[in-house]
């Protein structure tokens, strides 16, 4: 079982929905990053969370440390939404994130 | 917020040849520098991590005399793929953690395509 694990794996939605990823982990962490990776490849870092909720634009991110969970929102999808949502995390003690597979997004318009 | 360059963005080279690729922090100096590799469809695999003045720590299964990698200076790692096959051929992205900030602070360039032949 990997310790970072996403849900759903592809995603596909209609222009204006609101859209919920996943993300649980099995370990202690002391940070977890959502990134975005568009089918170029470069990838964006959109949040980097330890406790509560951040939000940035259409965008939320959210992290409940008791349950080893963190969500990303996005609210009135868009097709240039479509990408690749990576959750990953910095395992506490440690010096390296591990990432989960990433959410296939695919916006319709 | 910081940025995180890589030079060069695409390169196709013939099998056998040496290619280098440069990871750049802007506006930045970076303790640490991660270098990763990504198969189609496939998550970041971490190659290996290189702190400034000193050797890398590669992962386990990672050549380190096949993917050398140098950190010169604070803002500047390089990864060279020596002798490159086909099979080398990937997605090659590098990350920097920002020096003076909390250990979670980490920023993604924008990845290097190789494509050998």
């Amino acid at each position: 079982k990997n310790e970072v694990e996403q849900s759903p794996q592809n995603l596909t939605a209609q222009e204006g929905e609101f859209i919920t990823i996943n993300c649980s982990y099995s370990v202690g962490i002391s940070a977890l990053h959502w990134l975005q990776q568009h089918p170029g490849g470069g990838i964006v870092s959109l949040f980097m969370l330890s406790s509560g909720k951040k939000k940035h634009g259409r965008l939320i991110a959210t992290i409940n440390i008791q349950e080893k969970h963190s969500s990303l929102h996005i609210t009135a999808s868009h097709p240039r939404d479509s990408a690749v949502y990576i959750c990953a995390v910095l395992i506490q003690g440690a010096q390296k994130l591990v990432f989960g597979q990433g959410t296939r997004l695919t916006i319709n318009p | 917020g910081a940025v995180v360059s890589q030079h060069p963005s695409w390169v196709i080279c013939k099998s056998g040849t040496s290619v280098k690729i440069e990871c750049r922090s802007l506006d930045f100096q970076a303790t640490t520098m991660f270098w990763y590799r990504q198969f189609p469809k496939q998550s970041l695999m971490l190659m290996a991590t290189s702190n400034e003045g000193s050797k890398a720590t590669y992962e386990q299964g990672v050549e380190k005399d096949k993917f050398l990698i140098n950190h010169a200076s604070l803002t500047l790692s390089t990864l060279t793929v020596t002798s490159a096959h086909p099979e080398d051929s990937s997605f090659y992205i590098c990350s920097a953690r920002l020096l003076g900030t909390a250990r979670e602070t980490q920023y993604f360039g924008p990845g290097t395509r190789l494509l050998v032949l």
